[in-house]
């Protein structure tokens, strides 16, 4: 069993749907929570990092950590075309990117 | 620009083959990384750096190489390339985050 599973899609949704994406994982020392965003044939670019337990918001993206449970959440609002890409979890149990485990993927796709 | 490249960005070659992927990066970061890219397992981490000369492994670190005599630059190289090392390979810079490269697509015939 893989230490972060991640439904690997494809997701197609409407614009304007709320988009949930989600991973659980099963190593409970994993503290520090982040997802990614990557179009096609581009690299991986940080849009959400955060700590523990609980919600972060940042505009149309909110991030959820449920510790508890091992699940983690990335919920889209009002999506967009452009919101079309490859949404990668990731975690880690200590601060800094030596150790961090991603999942495979998402691949959303927003439908005009 | 300032940024972080990859060169080549597609590259095709053969078993046993060596193979070097360089990676630059303009901002001065301390921590450069190697990650590669495969369908049904996400990205793993190569190899590490946390400054120049020194250097350190992480998940699949068999069969590739890695030198960083400066701060800017961080190759990658595969001695004898194997087909199971097909995959897209990314290399990242870090400040705060990680700022990835637009990765180097490697075919290993």
């Amino acid at each position: 069993q893989k230490e972060v599973e991640q439904d690997p899609g494809p997701l197609s949704v409407p614009e304007g749907a709320i988009v949930s994406l989600n991973c659980t994982y099963s190593n409970s020392a994993f503290q520090y929570f982040m997802w990614y965003r990557q179009y096609s044939r581009k690299g991986p670019e940080l849009l959400m990092y955060t700590y523990s337990s609980g919600n972060k918001e940042d505009g149309r993206f909110t991030a959820q950590v449920d510790k508890s449970s091992k699940y983690i959440s990335l919920f889209i609002r009002d999506s967009q075309p452009s919101d079309s890409a490859t949404y990668l979890c990731a975690m880690s149990a200590i601060r800094g990117y030596q150790k961090v485990t991603f999942g495979t993927g998402t691949k959303l796709q927003v439908i005009p | 620009d300032a940024g972080i490249t990859q060169s080549p960005r597609y590259k095709i070659t053969e078993t046993g083959r060596q193979v070097t992927l360089m990676c630059h990066q303009t901002w001065s970061h301390s921590y450069m990384f190697w990650y590669r890219q495969d369908l049904g397992h996400g990205l793993r981490l190569i190899y590490y750096s946390a400054a120049a000369d020194i250097t350190d492994k992480g998940e699949v670190p068999d069969g590739y190489v890695v030198s960083r005599s400066k701060t800017e630059n961080f190759p990658l190289t595969l001695e004898s390339a194997t087909r199971s090392q097909t995959s897209v390979y990314f290399c990242a810079s870090q400040r705060d985050t990680q700022y990835f490269g637009p990765g180097t697509r490697l075919t290993v015939l």
